[in-house]
């Protein structure tokens, strides 16, 4: 059964620093892996996608990265700001359930202080 | 193009009822899941739908059924509400295995 685990639970940075979120995944037969962020009360907003077969992608002052053969993802953030406050979840697609079921991890909480 | 539209957004049930949610996919999308969201469990699969038929299905009780019509929108049903089942409920919609996978704004459901 896949697990899916982030590191630290809570994180709180000054503006402008650049940070680094981790997720571990246990079973490594995934399609791909995606990173969301969720404002409280709101749903979930896509940021990055990643295939199994990459080892990176970028968007904006967004960089994930993937070994799949070790079983983690980690989500860079550059020059953080306050508005990049909120929950980021990671969640994969593995091949065993098929289909589009997503396994997510329990989220990072993330605060940015002006 | 409009996202994954999700209807109600908020409503207040008392144990016992019944309730029905809606959710429209991304125009083009074929596979609608359903995830419940509680503070303690985390975001937690239902079931999906692929071309009106369920695909997947998560550990949830019975009560908990769904449905998808010919034009991908798709209803999900619980019965007999219990107070447990006050959560916030996310629809999302994907084009394909290896593709994004969308999510709407989620219906939030207390239970009374």
């Amino acid at each position: 059964k896949q697990e899916v685990t982030q590191i630290p639970a809570a994180l709180s940075v000054p503006e402008g620093e650049n940070l680094v979120l981790n997720c571990s995944f246990t079973d490594s037969a995934i399609y791909n892996l995606q990173w969301f962020r969720q404002d409280p009360g709101k749903g979930l907003t896509s940021l990055l996608l990643i295939q199994s077969s990459q080892r990176e992608q970028t968007s904006g002052r967004l960089n994930a990265s993937l070994d799949k053969s070790s079983g983690r993802s980690t989500l860079y953030i550059a020059a953080s700001q306050p508005g990049d406050s909120a929950t980021y979840l990671c969640a994969v697609r593995g091949v065993e359930t098929s289909g589009s079921r997503l396994t997510f991890g329990e989220g990072t909480q993330l605060t940015v202080n002006p | 193009k409009a996202g994954v539209t999700q209807t109600p957004r908020y409503l207040i049930k008392t144990r016992g009822q019944q309730v029905t949610l809606s959710c429209s996919p991304i125009s083009g999308h074929r596979s609608v899941s359903w995830y419940q969201q509680t503070p303690g469990q985390g975001l937690q699969f239902l079931f999906e739908y692929f071309s009106e038929t369920q695909r997947n299905k998560g550990n949830f009780p019975g009560r908990f059924s769904g449905r998808q019509f010919s034009n991908s929108r798709s209803e999900m049903n619980v019965s007999t509400l219990e107070l447990g089942d006050s959560a916030l409920y996310l629809c999302a919609s994907s084009s394909g295995l290896r593709r994004t996978i969308y999510f709407g704004e989620g219906s939030w459901l207390t239970v009374v």
